[in-house]
């Protein structure tokens, strides 16, 4: 059974770098049919799509977020992290990683992480 | 980006009657030449991460109780919970795989009345 398991800060001071790493267990991470996404949910609202990277490296990004992101793939460790950096009040929110299942990179949120929640503040 | 919404925001239902979700993308979905509408349908309960139920517009996930169905196509979708049980309680999104950005419907509410 595939697990996805958020980790990092929960406390970030405004302008800083949020960074968060999500380790994948049960399952290989480097298959060439997975896409693995981050998402995110501020308390209480819906659910916004920040980006994903491929098994080869590619990255896509939410172009509302796209000049502050950055996701990247470490296979030796099973994991994939997002930074995003000039984070304010706005970026506080539950972060989840996901995985996609479908070569072509059209396909539903199958396994999630139970979610990590990020807070910016001084 | 494809805006998807959903209505209503929320609605109350009685123990065993029926509860419908619609879902409009601003664009079609449909990806015509596999015939096959990149839309799903999330539960999600409160602390909990949300739950894949539906893929494909109308394909129920393994385990998924067959009460939960979902119907459409191209831009208009539809989430039926034929017998609402108390477990239901949660909120239910609907989100495009069809383009990037990714997007999700605001979500309904479900409650029991």
């Amino acid at each position: 059974q595939v697990q996805l398991q958020e980790s990092g800060p929960g406390l970030v001071k405004p302008s800083q770098t949020l960074s968060l790493t999500c380790t994948v267990s049960g399952g290989a991470i480097n298959r060439g049919t997975y896409y693995w996404d981050w998402i995110r949910q501020p308390a209480g609202k819906g659910l916004e799509w920040i980006g994903r990277i491929y098994t080869s490296g590619s990255t896509d990004y939410n172009p509302s977020l796209k000049s502050r992101v950055t996701i990247s793939l470490d296979t030796s460790k099973s994991q994939f992290s997002l930074k995003l950096t000039s984070v304010t009040a706005a970026d506080t929110a539950v972060y989840y990683c996901a995985r996609q299942d479908d070569s072509s990179g059209h396909a539903p949120f199958d396994y999630w992480g139970l979610g990590t929640l990020v807070t910016v503040s001084s | 980006d494809i805006v998807m919404t959903q209505s209503p925001d929320s609605l109350a239902v009685s123990l065993g009657e029926r509860a419908t979700i619609n879902c409009r993308s601003s664009q079609s979905v449909l990806y015509s030449t596999r015939n096959k509408n990149y839309l799903a349908w999330y539960q999600q309960k409160p602390g909990q991460p949300p739950k894949l139920l539906i893929s494909w517009a109308s394909t129920r996930e393994s385990g998924v109780p067959d009460r939960f169905s979902g119907s459409g196509s191209g831009t208009d979708f539809t989430l039926t919970i034929s017998s609402l049980q108390p477990e239901d309680v949660a909120v239910y999104y609907c989100q495009q795989y069809f383009n990037t950005p990714r997007t999700f419907g605001q979500g309904t509410k479900v409650e029991i009345k």
